[in-house]
């Protein structure tokens, strides 16, 4: 296991269609979260999942942004009826939560959404 | 006022100069202070990461962390150009899962 896997690496879609991101997290990691990323921006916080319980989610995830860990392994992030403002880096990261402290992120390469 | 405030830059040194990387922050909260390095079309990773007040060493990178200022500052000695990348400085409150980044800085070293 080499590390935070994501696919598709970049994804072109027309407004108003639906797109699903997957990530593979570390194999022994039981966090795992999705931050959004646009260009000249630091990285923005989407939503974390312990095992697969989704346990806080930013005002960003709009009703139209869905994100499952089904099993607390893989997690995916769809966005139904995507629109321009969609456009970013989409980045996953997933970490060993040891107890007190923070834990250590590590993320993957990102998908980059791309909305025409 | 956004939480976390980082100069974008962009900054351009030459090889072998000490670089000084900053952000301030608004949130007293903040407990956790960290620095990411973000190649081009790559995620972030951790190069520093410095609980509560104080100094952290690791190789050429420095970590100074000024809670009653609402400051931390990242140095690079001897700089690379390896060292080329986005620097992001990110925090975070006790308990609490939500890691707040900066900008980012775009950092060229020139040979």
């Amino acid at each position: 296991d080499t590390g935070v896997s994501q696919n598709p690496r970049h994804k072109i879609t027309k407004r108003g269609q639906n797109v699903t991101f997957r990530c593979d997290p570390i194999s022994e990691h039981n966090r795992l979260y999705w931050y959004r990323q646009t260009l000249g921006q630091g990285p923005e916080f989407l939503t974390y999942f312990q095992n697969e319980a989704q346990l806080e989610k930013s005002r960003l995830l709009s009703d139209r942004f869905s994100a499952e860990r089904p099993k607390g392994s893989f997690s995916t992030l769809e966005i139904q009826r995507t629109e321009q403002g969609d456009s970013a880096m989409y980045l996953c990261a997933s970490s060993l939560a040891l107890g007190a402290g923070a834990n250590v992120l590590t993320f993957g390469a990102g998908s980059r959404l791309t909305v025409l | 006022q956004k939480e976390v405030e980082q100069d974008p830059g962009p900054l351009s040194v030459p090889e072998g100069a000490i670089v000084s990387l900053n952000c301030t922050y608004s949130n007293s909260a903040f407990q956790y202070f960290m620095w990411y390095r973000q190649y081009s079309r790559k995620g972030p990773e951790l190069l520093m990461y410095t609980y509560s007040s104080g100094n952290k060493e690791d190789g050429r990178f420095t970590a100074q962390v000024d809670k009653s200022s609402k400051y931390i500052s990242l140095f690079i000695r001897d700089s690379q150009p390896s060292d080329s990348a986005t620097y992001l400085c990110a925090m975070l409150q006790g308990g609490s899962e939500k890691l707040v980044f900066g900008k980012g800085t775009k950092l060229t070293v020139n040979p």
